[in-house]
């Protein structure tokens, strides 16, 4: 099973800042790898897929990038609602699996 | 538009079963891969299990394998998981997802809280 790690566990960040978000896998997931984004009590969002592409309307503040065991979810700008969680998940090899997930908090 | 909605839910004793239905529309449910995630209280997402668009391949995690049963009815545009001998770690919160064009999980219902406890 590839294990996904997610780092930091928290960012505290102010509204309007850069957030950078890391995924490491345990092995090569080339690029698919996926990220998403999980408010309180709703089910989560696809932003990222095949590392760098957005989904259907998702803002052009978030982006992602990496290949192979490092990824990267930036948010170039933080709105209110985007101190949230986000997590990542890979399609790579069976199982399917996810990070941990980072909250983003604000400062 | 896209809409995914989980019923049958509650509360059920440890080595029970449950089955959760997932009642599709707006999109063509036929032609696409479904699957089921699932979120311990607090916790981050697990993925469960797969169904192709046919109903012929399905996947599972180690943590259900021969205990939970994935299926569709294309029919109905109806997507089921039959959980059998259940135990207090299968509770959570199941969300129904599509299988999207990329093969990731692009629309997701609102979840169903299942909690096993005696």
């Amino acid at each position: 099973e590839i294990v996904l790690t997610q780092s930091p566990a928290t960012l505290s960040l102010s509204p309007g800042e850069r957030a950078t978000l890391s995924c490491r896998a345990s092995q090569s997931v080339s690029a698919y790898l996926a990220w998403y984004q999980q408010k309180p009590g709703q089910a989560p969002r696809l932003l990222i897929y095949d590392a760098s592409n957005r989904a259907t309307d998702i803002p052009a503040r978030f982006s992602g990038s990496g290949s192979g065991t490092d990824f990267t979810l930036t948010i170039s700008s933080l709105e209110p609602e985007d101190f949230v969680v986000y997590y990542c998940q890979q399609r790579s090899n069976w199982p399917w699996t996810f990070g941990q997930g980072t909250k983003v908090e604000i400062k | 538009q896209v809409r995914l909605v989980e019923s049958g839910g509650g509360v059920v004793r440890p080595g029970r079963s449950l089955r959760l239905p997932c009642a599709a529309s707006g999109f063509a449910f036929s032609s696409y891969a479904m699957h089921w995630v699932r979120q311990a209280p607090g916790k981050g997402l697990e993925w469960v299990a797969l169904i192709s668009y046919e109903g012929s391949d399905k996947y599972y995690a180690d943590s259900v394998k021969g205990r939970f049963t994935i299926s569709r009815d294309n029919s109905k545009n109806t997507l089921y998981l039959q959980m059998n001998s259940l135990r207090a770690e299968d509770t959570a919160v199941y969300y129904c997802a599509r299988g999207g064009d990329h093969r990731y999980f692009d629309y997701w219902g609102q979840g169903t809280l299942v909690t096993v406890s005696s």
